[in-house]
């Protein structure tokens, strides 16, 4: 069975640029979550959805940060305009439902100059 | 509001013996999960174990098991027999209400280094 599948793997921005990555969860998986890992730290969450609903957005920095997943499969992550503060790790998770484990991709690693 | 603290930042283990990585959290809540997580250089977060908070037996998974201690808020995981496969970053992580996955609280991990 096929893991959680993310693009790109690495990104390098100038500052105030935009950026997007893509997150397609394991197959089946209604739960997806989208979390960004500083260096040096462990995951923090930044959205969470039930199916096509983000029924947990409190940690995402609504100014600049979107996200959405239509269809209630494929999901994407957005920053406009990037800041140096958000070079990190963003690492996509989908669970069979919000009570299952978490089975996480192999992140996009943000450089923003 | 929960709080995973892992207070070793690396360790260095001779291969084939066994390690023991410490984890603690602070939680007022009764029911809740604990899990551990390898992340090895590729960047993924790969699930080893979990723990509920009503489980009575210590979970384990092969070489992996879980020293769990309720009344001293400890979960720490244990590692038998390690490869140098094994070397890799560990997380340790908390989901309040028991199997409940809306959002995992990290610890800042430990970094294994297995030597040969």
């Amino acid at each position: 069975e096929a893991g959680v599948v993310q693009s790109p793997r690495y990104k390098i921005i100038e500052k105030k640029q935009p950026v997007a990555f893509w997150c397609n969860p394991i197959s089946g998986h209604n739960t997806l979550y989208w979390y960004r890992q500083n260096l040096g730290q462990g995951p923090e969450l930044l959205i969470r959805y039930e199916n096509e609903e983000a029924v947990d957005d409190s940690q995402l920095p609504k100014d600049r940060f979107s996200a959405e997943r239509l269809k209630g499969v494929d999901s994407t992550l957005k920053i406009q305009p990037a800041e140096l503060g958000d070079s990190a790790v963003y690492l996509c998770a989908s669970s069979l439902a919000r009570e299952e484990t978490q089975y996480f991709g192999p992140g996009t690693r943000l450089l923003v100059l | 509001a929960q709080k995973i603290t892992q207070t070793q930042p690396g360790m260095f283990v001779q291969e084939k013996e066994a390690v023991t990585l410490d984890c603690t959290y602070d939680t007022s809540d009764q029911s809740y999960g604990l899990f551990w997580y390898k992340q090895p250089s590729s960047g993924e977060m790969i699930f080893l174990i979990y723990q509920g908070s009503y489980d009575e037996q210590n979970a384990t998974e092969g070489r992996y098991s879980l020293n769990f201690q309720k009344a001293r808020k400890s979960a720490n995981l244990v590692i038998s027999a390690s490869q140098l496969g094994d070397s890799a970053m560990y997380f340790c992580a908390m989901s309040i209400s028991n199997f409940g996955n809306e959002k995992l609280t990290f610890g800042t991990g430990t970094r294994l280094t297995i030597i040969p």
